[in-house]
């Protein structure tokens, strides 16, 4: 069974910009979160979606968003990028429960903004 | 609100010897407990969880954690170190019956190298 896959892996903006990442969940998960991932705050929740329907949200400013399609791909996307934005960027899926279930994690997508 | 702390930011220890992360948690009642480890190059990977019952819980890869309410702690542990044990390892903890309201709270991770 094929993993999490985020694409891209690797993304460069400029301050301003927006930018929409990609996750591919494993096949018969419906849950899928997003995470930032930095040096100094480590692991922060982004937001959680199931069945296309966001399901919980972290504090980030409303620049953050996310959705969900029909197959359980999902996509975020954070315009007027700001340099306190580079990261990376997890996303991770799980059955039905979330992220009380056993989550399975992707690669992550490393943000620079520069 | 929840939090969580490892109070150690790295560890490096010989191969075959006995490991010890350390996660202490600030909560009213029983959290969820999780460890994570995350390896070079790879996603991040459940190794166990404590939800209730039995507060010596055994996990993937030969780790095993102890749940101490008194101590306010989840420590993980191996008895033999391997050189693929070198990761970052994170703990995390969600308040139960949060409903549609689940967020893990994690820790900043401790990062372990292994020495041959």
């Amino acid at each position: 069974k094929a993993g999490v896959t985020q694409t891209p892996r690797y993304l460069i903006k400029t301050r301003g910009q927006q930018v929409t990442l990609s996750c591919s969940p494993i096949s018969g998960h419906r849950s899928v979160s997003w995470y930032q991932q930095t040096p100094g705050q480590g692991l922060q929740f982004l937001f959680e979606y199931f069945s296309e329907t966001q399901r919980n949200k972290g504090n980030f400013p409303g620049r953050f968003s996310g959705r969900q399609f029909s197959n359980s791909r999902s996509e975020m996307n954070v315009s007027t990028l700001e340099l306190g934005d580079s990261a990376l960027y997890l996303c991770a899926s799980s059955l039905g429960q979330g992220q009380y279930d056993e989550q399975y994690f992707g690669p992550g997508t490393r943000l620079t903004v520069t | 609100a929840q939090s969580v702390t490892q109070p150690d930011i790295h560890i490096t220890v010989s191969e075959g010897a006995s490991l010890e992360l350390r996660c202490n948690y600030s909560y009213g009642a029983t959290p969820y407990l999780f460890w994570y480890v995350q390896s070079p190059g790879q996603g991040l990977q459940l190794l166990l969880k404590y939800f209730s019952g039995d507060t010596l819980v055994q996990g993937i890869k030969g780790f095993e954690a102890e749940f101490k309410r008194s101590q306010s702690s989840f420590n993980l542990r191996k008895p033999s170190v391997h050189w693929s044990d070198a990761a970052e390892y994170f703990c995390a903890v969600g308040a139960p019956h949060a409903g549609n309201n689940r967020k893990l709270i994690w820790g900043l991770g401790t990062s372990l190298a292994v020495n041959p």
